[in-house]
């Protein structure tokens, strides 16, 4: 099984909802990533969990907040979003074995829609 | 600051023809330099890696080389098929840990 599934697919939320994120990987990888795509612009790294404990935070707003409960879930928890924060949110995962050359395996990733 | 740079315009093609998409990049020295396809509204999908010791690698009918003395990777698809109209995103890594640096991609279109 080579794959992340990440849901919902769709997400539309008012800017004092809270909702969650989910992602999933059975591949046995042990980092997980966060990433957020505009259109027409590159993937930015948000957060990354390295065998279940957040090793980068790219500076990210406290109004996101990841969560990694086990080794193969990876959760981004929303509060009070901002409309500039819609946005493609996608995850990734790797073997994350402390080597160099980590390919990334993408999930669908979760249209956000901030209103 | 590091800057990536990709194609900005569309690339378009006849199919049956060679697509070569270029990476250039600054004031980085990477390890390794990854490209990945991106369809609309999908995530990106991995292609190819190439280590900094390397000039060029192959796999079907892509090719990507690397010159870290020019910092440029090129990535070719030959007899290209509509099916290969995509994005195409390169990145360099590692910046620190495992994180990557993606270009702002290529859109690729095929006419058949």
């Amino acid at each position: 099984d080579t794959e992340v599934t990440q849901t919902p697919k769709h997400l539309v939320m008012g800017m004092t909802n809270k909702k969650s994120l989910k992602c999933e990987q059975h591949m046995g990888h042990r980092a997980m990533y966060w990433y957020k795509q505009k259109a027409k612009k590159p993937p930015e790294l948000m957060f990354v969990y390295s065998y279940e404990k957040l090793s980068i935070n790219e500076s990210v707003p406290s109004r996101f907040s990841p969560e990694c409960p086990n080794s193969s879930l990876l959760n981004l928890h929303l509060h009070a979003l901002q409309p500039e924060d819609s946005a493609l949110y996608l995850c990734a995962s790797s073997q994350g074995a402390g080597t160099v050359q980590e390919t990334q395996y993408f999930g669908p990733g979760t249209r956000l829609l901030v209103l | 600051s590091q800057k990536i740079e990709q194609n900005s315009e569309a690339l378009n093609i006849q199919e049956g023809k060679t697509a070569t998409l270029t990476c250039n990049y600054t004031n980085y020295s990477p390890a390794y330099l990854q490209w990945y396809r991106q369809d609309p509204g999908r995530g990106p999908v991995f292609l190819l890696l190439i280590r900094e010791n390397e000039k060029e690698k192959r796999k079907e009918r892509l090719k990507v080389t690397f010159d870290t003395t020019l910092k440029q990777s090129l990535f070719h698809i030959t007899a290209s098929q509509p099916a290969d109209s995509a994005t195409y995103l390169c990145a360099l890594g590692p910046e620190y840990g495992n994180k990557l640096v993606f270009g702002a991609g290529t859109i690729l279109r095929v006419k058949s």
